[in-house]
């Protein structure tokens, strides 16, 4: 039971590329969430979804796009990568009828 | 709109008490988190509070809420080095589950031996 795990765990991007983030947990857990840290900033709501097939926009959406083709995945994709989104993503999970949100290890981004 | 303080540092000798303060605005907040950040590494749950409790004790840990003032704390009991960390305080307003969380800005507590 690997929990909630992120890949990968570091990446250098030059701006304008694009990469894609992914979340998989193995709880069952039906809501899923991507955070952004940043220094001085604590944590802020990207993306989330209720559910398979289901997403949503949080506090700071622009710039990034979410898929959650399967359950157990929640993808955070970034188009055309900007120095700004350098910062370390997390993503968590709650499952129905549980308020204990579980948040994976990270994902260290750079954009130069 | 939804905001959680904070204060940014906070630093304690070894077998001392640990004190983290928050204080949050909204006020139909339904449930309060505390989070444990260690370098380099993702959030650790602690623990939480309903929001209709005024304290919930874990071990060493304890939560005092006081609704009114919308404030609430984390008392840390015989702190250890291995408690040196960043506490995040959250709060939530869930609909059914679904719920996302507001984070204060981190406490970086520094435990000296």
């Amino acid at each position: 039971n690997a929990g909630v795990t992120q890949t990968p765990k570091f990446r250098v991007l030059k701006t304008g590329q694009s990469m894609t983030l992914l979340c998989a947990q193995d709880m069952n857990h039906e809501y899923m969430y991507w955070y952004r840290q940043d220094p001085g900033m604590g944590l802020r709501l990207i993306h989330y979804s209720v559910g398979e097939g289901t997403t949503a926009k949080g506090e700071v959406p622009d710039g990034y796009n979410v898929s959650r083709l399967k359950k157990q995945n929640f993808l955070l994709g970034l188009e055309s990568a900007a120095p700004s989104q350098t910062s370390v993503y997390f993503c968590a999970t709650n499952g129905a009828g549980s308020y204990e949100q579980y948040f994976g290890p990270g994902t260290r981004l750079t954009v130069t | 709109g939804e905001d959680v303080e904070q204060s940014l540092f906070l630093s304690v000798r070894e077998g001392d008490s640990s004190v983290i303060n928050c204080t949050y605005t909204d006020s139909s907040s339904t449930y309060l988190y505390w989070y444990k950040q260690e370098p380099g590494a993702g959030l650790q749950l602690l623990t939480y509070i309903f929001s209709n409790m005024d304290m919930k004790q874990d071990q060493r840990l304890t939560v005092l809420l006081n609704k009114k003032d919308k404030h609430l704390s984390l008392r840390i009991a015989d702190t250890q080095t291995g408690d040196s960390a960043i506490y995040f305080c959250a709060e939530v307003n869930y609909g059914g589950s679904q719920g996302n969380l507001i984070f204060g800005k981190g406490t970086k507590l520094s435990v000296k031996p």
